[in-house]
C-alpha cells in the first residue's frame, strides 16, 4: 500500500541554523501537502504544492516538489523557538486519501 | 477555514469502559475524517464518516471498536468501544478545505487506565 515516509524523524538545531526534512513516497502524488504540529496542539496546514519540480517560499520556509511528484523537501533557513514542533508531510492520492509521512520533530535550541 | 470544535480535548478512562468523542463544523461539509495518533507518532486515519451513509473504515479499524455516527452535515461522532490501555491516543476529527487540505479540531488526548 502507499507508504510516505520522512527523515531525519528527529532534528536538533541551534537558533539561527538551518533545518531540511525530506519526505517520500512509494507512488506518485496527486499533490503534497506540509502541516506543522506544535506541542500538544493539533496540525496546521501550511501549504501544498501541486506542479511537478514546484517550488513555493514562505517566509523562511521554502518547500519544493520533486520532478517526478514522489518526495518534497521542507527547509527553514535561519530557524527561530517557534519553529519548534513536528513537520509532517501529506501526500494525496488520485482518490482525494491522505497519506501522513511519519513527521520530523524539529527541537530549536535558544 | 472551517472552525472546528471537538470535545471532550481530553479524559482519563476506565478500561472497558466506551467514550464518545464529539465533532461540530461551522459549516456543512460533505466528509468527516477520524484520525489516530499516537504518542510522538503520526496521523491515522481511522474512518471516514459520509452523511446518510455507513462510515468507511480503514484497514485495521472496524465499527464494533469504533462506531461513528454522522447524522447531518455539521455533526460527527466517534465513540471508542470497550477501551483498553492500548487505546490511549489522541483522536482527531478533520475535514476537507477548497484545496483538499485538511483542517483539524483540537484533538481528545485519551488515556485508558
Amino acid at each position: 500500500g502507499q507508504q510516505v515516509m520522512q527523515i531525519p524523524q528527529y532534528q536538533h538545531v541551534q537558533e539561527g541554523e538551518d533545518f531540511t526534512t525530506y519526505c517520500n513516497s512509494s507512488t506518485t502524488l496527486s499533490n503534497i501537502q506540509w502541516y506543522k504540529q506544535r506541542p500538544g496542539g493539533h496540525p496546521v496546514f501550511l501549504i501544498q504544492l501541486v506542479k511537478s519540480g514546484e517550488v513555493k517560499k514562505q517566509k523562511r520556509l521554502t518547500f519544493q516538489f520533486g520532478e517526478a511528484k514522489k518526495n518534497s523537501s521542507l527547509h527553514i533557513t535561519a530557524t527561530q523557538t517557534t519553529d519548534v514542533g513536528t513537520y509532517f508531510c501529506a501526500g494525496l492520492d488520485n482518490f482525494n486519501k491522505f497519506y501522513f509521512g511519519s513527521g520530523t520533530k524539529l527541537n530549536v535550541k535558544p | 477555514s472551517a472552525v472546528i470544535s471537538q470535545k471532550p480535548s481530553r479524559d482519563i478512562c476506565q478500561r472497558g469502559t466506551s467514550l464518545t468523542i464529539q465533532c461540530q463544523v461551522d459549516s456543512q461539509v460533505t466528509m468527516m475524517f477520524w484520525y489516530r495518533q499516537q504518542p510522538g507518532q503520526s496521523l491515522t486515519l481511522i474512518a471516514t464518516a459520509n452523511q446518510g451513509s455507513e462510515a468507511t473504515y480503514e484497514s485495521g479499524f472496524v465499527i464494533d471498536k469504533f462506531p461513528i455516527s454522522r447524522p447531518n452535515l455539521t455533526f460527527s461522532t466517534l465513540t471508542v468501544s470497550n477501551m483498553s490501555p492500548e487505546d490511549s491516543s489522541i483522536y482527531l476529527c478533520s475535514v476537507a478545505g477548497l484545496l483538499a487540505e485538511a483542517f483539524f479540531g483540537q484533538g481528545t488526548r485519551l488515556t485508558v487506565v
